[in-house]
């Protein structure tokens, strides 16, 4: 089983500040990092998917990257609004194994912005 | 464009009853996976189905059974149920167990065991 683990668990911000969290999860046999959004009373959505060392994804004012050497991933909000108030979770993907091929979550980053 | 739909929404089971989730997809995703939240635990893979005709176990199995009835359907059974199941639900799917496109996942079902 692999171990994602997210920090901080949960983050208070003020409107306009820009905010990071970060993803660490193990680097042997890595295949796939994910981001997911997920709001209150909806389903996760997908961010980004990241494969590549160095990879860096953006999506609007929300950005990623991705160190696969040292496992870790960070997720930056530039700006934040109280609509980027969600759950933030990311989840590893391994190779090989009888693991192969599954999501593991981290247990997310509670983001909440007060206007 | 319907994506993932999980029937029923909500439920409560007394203990020692059985029922069946539903899940199904429209997407023509060959994978399908079965996760339960639980408060501080995130979400954890009961089972998932990397194509049809095949399920494998996921990381918490135990009480509970599969079925991959087609490559649209992919239901979770609860033969037995306890208390320790009472959780939120959640079935997904992707569009190939290998390549890396993300999860959709569906609205969830809300079970209360008493």
């Amino acid at each position: 089983i692999l171990n994602v683990e997210q920090s901080p668990q949960s983050l208070h911000v003020q409107e306009g500040d820009s905010t990071n969290f970060t993803c660490s999860f193990p680097s042997s046999n890595f295949y796939a990092l994910h981001w997911y959004r997920w709001e209150t009373a909806k389903s996760p959505e997908a961010l980004f998917v990241m494969t590549l060392n160095g990879d860096e994804k953006k999506k609007g004012r929300i950005s990623a990257t991705l160190n696969t050497k040292e496992g870790y991933s960070y997720l930056y909000i530039k700006g934040s609004q109280p609509e980027d108030s969600a759950t933030y979770l990311c989840a590893s993907k391994n190779a090989g194994g009888t693991s192969y091929g599954k999501l593991t979550f981290g247990q997310g980053t509670i983001l909440t912005v007060h206007p | 464009n319907a994506g993932v739909t999980q029937t029923p929404k909500f439920q409560v089971l007394k203990t020692g009853q059985s029922m069946t989730l539903q899940c199904a997809q429209d997407m023509n995703h060959n994978s399908m996976y079965w996760y339960r939240q639980d408060p501080g635990m995130g979400l954890r893979l009961i089972y998932y189905s990397a194509s049809e005709g095949t399920t494998d176990k996921g990381e918490v199995p135990n009480g509970y059974n599969v079925s991959r009835l087609n490559k649209r359907e992919f239901s979770l059974r609860l033969e037995s149920a306890a208390p320790s199941q009472t959780s939120v639900y959640f079935c997904a799917s992707s569009r190939r167990d290998r390549v890396n496109y993300g999860y959709t996942f569906g609205s969830g079902t809300r079970l209360t065991v008493v």
